[in-house]
């Protein structure tokens, strides 16, 4: 099982709701990331947390905000979402510097 | 340069049967190739991983095959079972601060093992 923890699973949400997709992991690492998953696609990366701070933004819209509390949680801040939106957003989390890379299980977002 | 080409996209096989995926790339700065397995609705979970310094890794039923001169990796699944069915993504990535946690990965290779 997986030690990076979504939530929520699901989420449906209208194009002008403001919602946030949570992650968790107590493993010590202290980079974490967002990718976002397309069906039938690879895992895109969309930005990458070192010590807390942004380190990594792939040229993600502005209607994506991410926010780092503290070493072990990460969120995603939705707002006016477009249904091309509409993947799978995928939490990972890794030592700095090493290359393992452990995913959640992602949250399966619905864009209406 | 940054990609990473996988093939095949599809792939069926009998059960106890050895399933081959390939994958090619061409950035030399790549030292880290680990793949992927995801089952539907599961994030990818680590399956194996391998650096350039090693032409085969084995853990299990799965070995990674690496030919460094031909930029190429493979992974083999021996004695497949109907429960390794699943898509497999190969991925590289290079050290360096402005690197951390860039995997580039394949286009994903969907397998199923018949019983």
């Amino acid at each position: 099982d997986t030690e990076v923890t979504q939530t929520p699973k699901h989420l449906v949400m209208g194009m002008t709701n403001k919602k946030s997709l949570k992650c968790e992991q107590h493993m010590g690492h202290r980079a974490m990331y967002w990718y976002k998953q397309k069906a039938k696609k690879p895992p895109e990366l969309m930005f990458v947390y070192s010590y807390e701070k942004l380190s990594i933004n792939e040229s993600v819209p502005s209607r994506f905000s991410p926010e780092c509390p503290n070493s072990s949680l990460l969120n995603l801040h939705l707002h006016a979402l477009q249904p091309e939106d509409s993947a799978l957003y995928l939490c990972a989390s890794s030592q700095v510097g090493v290359d393992t890379i452990y995913f959640g299980e992602g949250s399966w977002l619905t864009v209406v | 340069q940054q990609q990473v080409k996988q093939s095949p996209q599809s792939l069926i096989v009998q059960k106890g049967g050895i399933p081959i995926i390939n994958c090619a790339y061409e950035n030399t700065a790549f030292d880290y190739f680990p793949w992927y397995q995801q089952f539907p609705g599961k994030g990818p979970a680590l399956l194996i991983a391998i650096r350039p310094d090693v032409s085969e890794k084995k853990e299990g039923r799965f070995t990674i095959s690496f030919n460094k001169s031909a930029k190429q990796f493979s992974l083999h699944i021996m004695d497949s079972q109907p429960g390794d069915s699943a898509t497999y993504f190969c991925a590289a990535s290079w050290h360096g601060s402005s690197n951390t946690g860039k995997l580039i990965f394949g286009q994903g290779t969907t397998l199923q093992v018949k019983p």
